[in-house]
């Protein structure tokens, strides 16, 4: 069974830094594209990032560019998302899902993070 | 920038048939694959159809998805109506740079 167990998240003050991990489990971490999503309190998706099963190439939301590095470590299955430069809009839901580049097959529960002073 | 338009929300009774669009701002929505993903009151999105009308696997044969080029629409059709499938459902798709792009998400009512 695939199983995706996001961790990480908590309260932050504006500016500050966090990193979530994903851990995976149930399949072979190091075939497939992953993501991260994320959705606001009382809001829709928002696609954050995403990286290619080497590690080699990622890709993000113009919100977060400069800001968020995704990266992976395939020998223990798990996904990170450095983030920094918090600010209150960042505050959200973050799911991270397995898939392909352009769709996601299998979603985590998610980890919560709050922006606030 | 490209954009999914959907409804706010939609309401059907059990039983009933009930079609949810996904409307591209601009080019061809049959370019690129749309996505389907169902995300019930306090839960994690699931997907429901990929790569325009596929189901993955445990997904019931009720759900359906489609392209219509004449309206640069996707639509999630739902049939056989169950309360269990109120919930927001989400269309997806990717820009030319592979930034995706959700759907606002549609609220579905099941009375």
């Amino acid at each position: 069974e695939v199983q995706l167990v996001e961790s990480g998240g908590g309260l932050v003050q504006p500016g500050g830094s966090l990193r979530l991990s994903c851990a995976a489990s149930g399949f072979n971490f190091s075939r497939y594209w992953m993501q991260w999503v994320r959705q606001a309190p009382g809001k829709g998706l928002e696609w954050v990032s995403q990286i290619n099963s080497y590690g080699s190439s990622t890709n993000y939301a113009d919100s977060v560019k400069g800001r968020f590095t995704i990266s992976r470590d395939n020998a223990k299955n798990t996904l990170y998302l450095q983030m920094s430069s918090l600010r209150a809009e960042d505050t959200a839901l973050y799911y991270c899902a397995r898939g392909t580049d352009q769709l996601a097959r299998s979603w985590g529960q998610g980890t919560l993070v709050t922006v606030s002073s | 920038n490209f954009m999914l338009t959907q409804p706010h929300s939609v309401s059907e009774s059990p039983g009933k048939t009930v079609t949810i669009s996904c409307t591209g701002s601009s080019g061809s929505i049959a370019s690129n694959y749309v996505q389907w993903y169902q995300q019930r009151p306090g839960s994690a999105p699931t997907t429901v159809i990929s790569e325009d009308n596929q189901r993955p696997s445990g997904v019931p044969d009720r759900f359906s998805g489609s392209i219509d080029s004449s309206s640069n629409s996707a639509s999630l059709t739902i049939s056989g109506l169950k309360t269990e499938d109120e919930a927001d459902y989400y269309c997806q798709s990717y820009d030319s740079g592979n930034h995706w792009v959700f759907g606002g998400g549609t609220k579905l009512t099941v009375l």
